[in-house]
């Protein structure tokens, strides 16, 4: 399996510009995580799915992100218009959901991330 | 309140020598209980899963407290190879699938 897959690796923009991330989890699992990583505040979860319908995006910063997963094999993040200080690593996961006593089986796999710089 | 805290460290650790650190988390709905590792600029990785009675992954050894709510994390024998960021991770039972990270406890091995 070629794990979870992210796009692109490295994104420098300049302030307004819109920016796409993208994701392709590993396929069977039916949750899809967005995350983003900065030295300031750590690891923060955006947003998340579950077979494709979201279902918390309280994490979102505000109004400017937004994401999307049509299908099982694709999710986009985007940033419209983007700032400075949404320069991150934004990290993609995928995981099946095992049930409570599921343990390591509930392990989030993530992708290797999207260096984000906006200038 | 976060509701998974841990001491970022550094821990500077000689190379055979034992490191042990904690978290505590806050929400007592809290379910199910993981270390992840994070090599620097790369993404963060399952290392074990922590169970009630406590376990062990080789030098890894792994503790849960239900009672004072924190999860400790012990190595030992440490190798060049373990310096990471040792993150703590919590699910809760209302919010099925959802880690909450910890902001990570550094950890370097020194020769």
């Amino acid at each position: 399996d070629a794990g979870v897959i992210q796009s692109p690796r490295h994104e420098v923009t300049e302030m307004g510009q819109e920016v796409t991330l993208r994701c392709k989890p590993i396929s069977g699992h039916d949750y899809l995580f967005w995350y983003r990583q900065t030295m300031m505040r750590g690891l923060e979860l955006l947003i998340y799915f579950n077979n494709n319908v979201p279902i918390d995006d309280s994490g979102m910063p505000e109004d400017r992100f937004s994401a999307k997963m049509p299908n099982a094999s694709f999710s986009t993040l985007k940033i419209q218009p983007s700032e400075p200080r949404d320069s991150a690593v934004y990290f993609c996961a995928s995981s099946f959901f095992e049930g409570p006593a599921g343990g390591a089986y509930n392990e989030q796999f993530f992708g290797p991330g999207t260096r984000l710089t906006v200038l | 309140r976060k509701e998974v805290e841990q001491d970022p460290g550094p821990f500077n650790v000689p190379e055979g020598a034992t490191v042990a650190f904690n978290c505590t988390y806050s929400n007592s709905a809290s379910q199910s209980f993981f270390w992840y590792r994070q090599d620097c600029r790369k993404e963060p990785k399952l290392l074990m899963s922590v169970y009630s009675s406590g376990n062990e992954d080789g030098r890894f050894t792994a503790q849960l407290n239900r009672a004072s709510q924190y999860i400790s994390l012990l190595i030992r024998d440490s190798k060049l190879s373990d310096s990471a960021t040792y993150l703590c991770v919590v699910m809760t039972t209302d919010s099925w699938g959802k880690l909450q990270f910890g902001a990570g406890t550094q950890v370097v091995v020194t020769p």
